[in-house]
């Protein structure tokens, strides 16, 4: 059973607001990445990070930012909340090294902002 | 570039039908390839995954999925479904780096 978790899980809040999704893994893993989900559409990474320190960019662009200060830790964080940006937004993990390596998701951060 | 295509959005199915979820990918290199399943509520679980080896890859509860290379397909397959299993199916392909490239889902309701 992985151990990788997610606050909050359900958030409602005004536009302009500021959020943080706090996500964090138990397991000891290198590899953190951010997905974001709209409603019956794709998943698409948004960010991912190797380490502690290292961040970058995924496929979709995306106005949120992250940061990795603790191997353990990637919360990610709006600055000014749109409606735009209402979407579930998911957090995973896996290993470092070799390859097939398995990753692991969150229960996932639903947003909505009005 | 990779990419990954599941050709149905929905699907419903009886309780005891049999089912196939297309699932085609496009990536010139090595694959790793995944089915991952998402119940209403919860979060995504891994179903199953091919590495290598044995192209019929069998999975949790019932699963299984085949790994076609000259056919770029992974279909998912189970040949007896239960209500237990509506939940949207995703299926995901691991190439370059260690970032997985997610198929637009698939929603299975099975009918009791």
């Amino acid at each position: 059973e992985a151990d990788i978790y997610q606050t909050p899980r359900y958030l409602v809040i005004g536009t302009g607001k500021k959020i943080t999704l706090e996500c964090s893994q138990t397991m000891g893993h290198d590899k953190m990445y951010w997905y974001q989900q709209d409603p019956g559409m794709e998943l698409h990474l948004i960010h991912y990070s190797y380490g502690v320190n290292s961040t970058e960019k995924g496929d979709l662009s995306s106005e949120s930012t992250v940061s990795r200060i603790r191997t353990e830790h990637f919360p990610l964080t709006l600055e000014s909340a749109r409606p735009s940006h209402t979407s579930q937004y998911l957090c995973a993990s896996s290993e470092s090294g070799g390859s097939g390596n398995t990753i692991y998701f969150g229960e996932g951060s639903w947003l909505t902002v009005v | 570039a990779q990419s990954v295509s599941q050709h149905n959005h929905h699907v419903i199915l009886s309780e005891a039908a049999s089912l196939e979820l297309g699932c085609n990918y496009s990536y010139g290199g090595t694959v790793n390839l995944f089915w991952y399943v998402q119940y209403p509520g919860q979060h995504l679980q891994l179903l199953l995954k091919y590495f290598s080896g044995d192209p019929l890859v069998k999975g949790i509860k019932g699963f299984e999925a085949e790994f076609i290379k000259s056919k770029f397909s992974f279909n998912l397959r189970k040949p007896s479904v239960q209500w237990s299993d509506t939940a949207e199916y995703f299926c995901a392909l691991k190439g370059a780096g260690n970032m997985l490239t997610f198929g637009g889902g698939t929603r299975l309701m099975v009918k009791p």
